[in-house]
Formats: C-alpha cells, structure tokens, sequence
C-alpha cells in the first residue's frame, strides 16, 4: 500500500464548477498537508498547507483535513481554465512527533477546466 | 525573491552515457532535495542535504547515482551509466525548515 494514494483521473469539469480533489494517507504520524499544482513541463507549485485536521481557505481554494479517517481534500470554487494542471497531494515523512522533511506524494491528479 | 534555478532544463543521451544535473537553491535556504518524477507519477526523493551534508539517500541508486552539494549552496546530480528507466524529470527543491519546500522547473532527462 502506498503511504498516499490519490486518483489520477484525469478530471475534466466545465468552468465555474466546484472541483473536489482527494488523497488518502495511511501513515497516522503525518502532521502537514501539502497541496502542490503542477503545469505542463514546469516544477510543483505549493498552493497550500495545513497542519493536522481542519480547514484552511485562500480566496478560491480550501484544504481539508480528517485525520481520523486518514483523508485530504482540496476544494476549488468558480474553476478556471487556468486551474488546468496536475494536483498533487503531499506529506512530510513523519516518525513520532518529528517530520524528516522528505515529502512522500501522491500520483497527483490531472484536472482539466474546460471554457 | 529568485526562485529555485536548474539547468539544463532538457537533455537527451543514449543509455550507458553519463549526464549531469546542476541546481541553485533559494538564497539562504539551507535544504536542498532532488526528486525524481516518473511521468505520470508524483516525485520521489532520491537525496536530501542540509547544508552540504547528506541526511537521506536512501533511495538513491548508489551504483549509478551520484549528487554532491559543494559549500552547502550548489549542487549537482549526476547519472553514470544512464539506464533507459533513469527517463525522467529531475526536480531540486529547497527549503529553511522541513516542511515547506520550493521546486525548481526541472531538467527532463530522455535515455533513448
């Protein structure tokens, strides 16, 4: 079993559409969440973060966290076309209460906003 | 804020040649990562420095790998003999505590 698993789709929505993109994670010491966005032929962007459960907002995104049921979500309102990318989930490895710092990641998800 | 730098950002060899890999840091940051991606799969580290030390190379292919991190700011990564599997993008990426890192474009290897 991998430590995160995510669907890769690919997604395709229409624009203005909510999108739902989702990780699952089996390792109970993860403590962050990552969400990364990754165009076509470009590095990982991180878009955000989150420490253990809960909700973070910022303007059109939102990450969720359920720790109890080992499940990541981010949400994005109003999709654009230029939310077209890879979406990759991502935690640092994680022992105890102390994270290493390697970043163990999902296979990411293509989500594709069509005009 | 100049962002994380890598080049070259494409190359093509054939298998059994050797190839290298350079990556600039963000000013300051004293973590630097290389990743391999396999395409259509997320990145996997294959070494971590802190300053210009080693602190996992675990999944490092040792036997054809090699990465250095000279004066803890540079660093390079190189493959010697490429196999046809080593086609990937490499990522570096670099960060001032263990959590938040930053990603360079990529150099997209092809071993033909």
């Amino acid at each position: 079993q991998k430590e995160v698993e995510q669907d890769p789709g690919p997604l395709s929505v229409p624009e203005g559409a909510i999108v739902s993109l989702n990780c699952t994670y089996s390792n109970s010491a993860f403590q962050y969440f990552m969400w990364y966005r990754q165009y076509s032929r470009k590095g990982p962007e991180l878009l955000m973060y989150t420490y253990s459960s809960g909700n973070k907002e910022d303007g059109r995104f939102t990450a969720q966290v359920d720790k109890s049921s080992k499940y990541i979500s981010l949400f994005i309102r109003d999709s654009q076309p230029s939310d077209s990318a890879t979406y990759l989930c991502a935690s640092p490895e994680a022992y105890g209460s102390s994270n290493t710092g390697k970043l163990i990641f999902g296979q990411g998800t293509t989500l594709q906003v069509k005009p | 804020e100049a962002g994380v730098a890598q080049s070259p950002r494409y190359k093509i060899i054939e298998k059994r040649q050797s190839v290298a890999f350079w990556c600039n840091p963000i000013s300051g940051h004293a973590t630097l990562y290389w990743y391999q991606q396999i395409l259509g799969q997320g990145p996997k580290l294959l070494i971590q420095f802190q300053n210009n030390g080693v602190v996992d190379d675990s999944q490092l292919p040792k036997d054809r790998f090699s990465a250095e991190r000279l004066k803890g700011v540079d660093s390079t990564l190189k493959i010697q003999p490429a196999k046809l599997e080593d086609s990937a993008v490499y990522l570096c990426a670099s960060s001032q505590a263990a959590t938040v890192q930053y990603f360079g474009p990529g150099t997209r290897l092809t071993v033909t």
